[in-house]
C-alpha cells in the first residue's frame, strides 16, 4: 500500500467549528488531491496541490480551504462546518499528471457533522 | 455538472457470472479513463484503466471496452467471483498539461456477487 495516511480517522463535530484533516504521505509524490464522498455522487475533488505552496480548487471547494507548507502534508479545513460537509473525505497522491502516474487514495475520514 | 454518467447504481449477478458496467462522458478533451476498486471502510484502489486510442484493455477477468465516438466505455468482469463484491466507479481525466491529473468521477456501481 501506498505510504498514505489520513487523520483523524473519524470526528463528529457541530456546526459552526473549524475543522482540520491532514493527509501524510511518505512517498514524496508531487500531487495531492482532497476528494469527498457521498452517496449518488461518487468522488468529488474539493482542492488539489501540484507542489508545496501550490494549490487550487475543485468541483466543490466553497466552504474549504487547504494548505501545504511541506511535501508529505496537506491540511484540509473547514472554516466553519455545516452539515452538508458531512461526509467521507478521502486524500490522493500521485507522482506525476501523465498516463500510468496512479492516484493513491488513503484509508478515508468520516466526518459527521451535527 | 456531472461530466461522467454511470450505470447501474447497484448490480446483482451469480458466482461465473458477467459483471457489466457502463460510463457515458460529455468532455472530448478527457484522455484517460480509469476505473477504481472500493471494498467497505478502504479507498479507492486502481484496477484498470484505458486511454482512448484502444478500443478494448484486458487483465485477467477485467476488461474495458471503449467506444470513441458514442463517448461510453464500460467495465465486464468476467467469472465474477464473491471476493469482487465491493463497488466500482469510473472515471475520467486529460493527463498532462494544466488539468493536474485532477479526475472526475462517476456515481458508483455497488455489485454484489452471490455464491
Amino acid at each position: 500500500d501506498a505510504g498514505i495516511t489520513q487523520s483523524p480517522r473519524h470526528k463528529v463535530t457541530e456546526t459552526g467549528t473549524p475543522v482540520t484533516l491532514r493527509c501524510h504521505q511518505t512517498e514524496n509524490h508531487r500531487y495531492m488531491y482532497w476528494y469527498r464522498q457521498d452517496p449518488g455522487h461518487g468522488l468529488r475533488l474539493i482542492h488539489y496541490s501540484y507542489g508545496v505552496k501550490d494549490t487550487d480548487k475543485g468541483e466543490v471547494s466553497d466552504g474549504y480551504s487547504v494548505s501545504r507548507s511541506k511535501t508529505e502534508d496537506f491540511l484540509l479545513t473547514l472554516e466553519s462546518a455545516t452539515s452538508s460537509q458531512t461526509s467521507v473525505y478521502f486524500c490522493a497522491i500521485s507522482e506525476g499528471t501523465g498516463t500510468g502516474n496512479e492516484q493513491f487514495f488513503g484509508p478515508g475520514t468520516r466526518l459527521t457533522v451535527l | 455538472q456531472q461530466q461522467v454518467k454511470q450505470s447501474p447504481q447497484s448490480l446483482i449477478v451469480q458466482k461465473g457470472g458477467i459483471s457489466i458496467i457502463n460510463c457515458a462522458y460529455e468532455n472530448t478533451a478527457f484522455d484517460y479513463f480509469p476505473w477504481y476498486q472500493q471494498f467497505p471502510g478502504k479507498g479507492p484502489a486502481l484496477l484498470i484503466a484505458i486511454r482512448p486510442d484502444v478500443s478494448e484493455k484486458k487483465e485477467g477477468r477485467f476488461t474495458i471496452s471503449f467506444n470513441k465516438s458514442a463517448k461510453q466505455f464500460s467495465l465486464h468482469i468476467m467469472d465474477s467471483q464473491p471476493g469482487d463484491s465491493a463497488t466500482y466507479f469510473c472515471a475520467a481525466t486529460m493527463r498532462g498539461g494544466t488539468s493536474y491529473g485532477k479526475l472526475t468521477f462517476g456515481q458508483g456501481t455497488i455489485l454484489t456477487v452471490h455464491p
